[in-house]
C-alpha cells in the first residue's frame, strides 16, 4: 500500500518550452501532496505544498509563476515548469500525506529527472 | 552554516557490521526527525520518526536524538547487503500549518557481502 507514481520518470525538454509532471496516489486519498527538487550532490528542497482544491503554497525563492501546481483531485497533483531553462534542469520529487495522517508520514514517488537542453 | 549537515560518505561495512549515520544541525526549533531510506531511482521511505530527544527502536534499527548537542543518529545493527542504499535524515519545526522537512544529503551505505 501507499504508492505514489509520477510521470514521466525522465524527460527532455528544449529551453523555452513547458513540462508538466504528474504525481498521483494510487491506492490512497492525498489532501496533501510536496513538490521536492533535488540538485546533484544536493538536499531535498521543498519547493512547494498543496492541498487539494486549494492553491499551492510557494517556499521562499520559488518562483510561481515559473512552476504551476495543480491539485485538482485527492490523488492527482502536476507540476508545469513554464518556459523552461537550462538551470531548472533537476530531480523533482513528489510525496503525499494521506489524509488523517502525519505530516511527516509522507510518501515519496520515484522522482522526474528533468533535463533542459 | 547549513541547517542540516550529513556526511555523504559513500560508507562500506561488511555484512553483519552495526552500521552507525549521523546528522547534526542548528535549528533549535526542531522537534520532528526522520530517517528515509532511499534506494537507487526510487523515492525516499520513511524509516523511523522521533519527537523531541531519546532513543526509538524497532527492529534492526535505532533511532537516538540528542537535542542539547543538535545531533542525531540511526544505528543499523546486524547489516544485510539489503541495506545497501541512501539514508537521508529530515527535521522538522513543525507548528502553524507548516509541514516542511529540512533534509540533510544523503549517506550513502554499501554492505559487503
Amino acid at each position: 500500500g501507499a504508492v505514489v507514481s509520477q510521470h514521466p520518470s525522465w524527460v527532455i525538454c528544449k529551453s523555452g518550452t513547458s513540462v508538466k509532471i504528474e504525481c498521483r496516489s494510487l491506492d490512497f486519498q492525498a489532501t496533501t501532496m510536496f513538490w521536492y527538487r533535488q540538485f546533484p550532490k544536493q538536499s531535498l528542497m521543498l519547493m512547494a505544498t498543496s492541498n487539494e482544491g486549494s492553491k499551492a503554497t510557494y517556499e521562499q525563492g520559488v518562483e510561481k509563476d515559473k512552476f504551476l501546481i495543480n491539485h485538482a483531485s485527492l490523488t492527482l497533483s502536476t507540476l508545469t515548469v513554464t518556459s523552461a531553462h537550462p538551470e531548472d534542469s533537476s530531480f523533482y520529487i513528489c510525496s503525499a500525506r494521506a489524509t488523517g495522517r502525519e505530516f511527516y508520514e509522507q510518501y515519496f514517488g520515484p522522482g522526474t529527472r528533468l533535463t533542459v537542453t | 552554516q547549513k541547517e542540516v549537515e550529513q556526511d555523504p560518505g559513500p560508507l562500506s561495512v561488511p555484512e553483519g557490521a552495526i552500521v552507525s549515520l549521523n546528522c547534526t544541525y542548528s535549528n533549535s526549533a526542531f522537534q520532528y526527525f526522520m530517517w528515509y531510506r532511499q534506494y537507487s531511482r526510487k523515492g525516499p521511505e520513511l524509516l523511523m520518526y522521533t519527537y523531541s530527544s531519546g532513543n526509538k527502536e524497532d527492529g534492526r534499527f535505532t533511532a537516538q536524538v540528542d537535542k542539547s548537542s543538535k545531533y542525531i543518529s540511526l544505528f543499523i545493527r546486524d547489516s544485510q547487503p539489503s541495506d545497501s542504499a541512501t539514508y537521508l535524515c529530515a527535521m522538522s519545526a513543525w507548528g502553524a500549518g507548516s509541514y516542511q522537512l529540512t533534509f540533510g544529503k544523503g549517506t550513502k551505505l554499501s554492505v559487503i557481502p
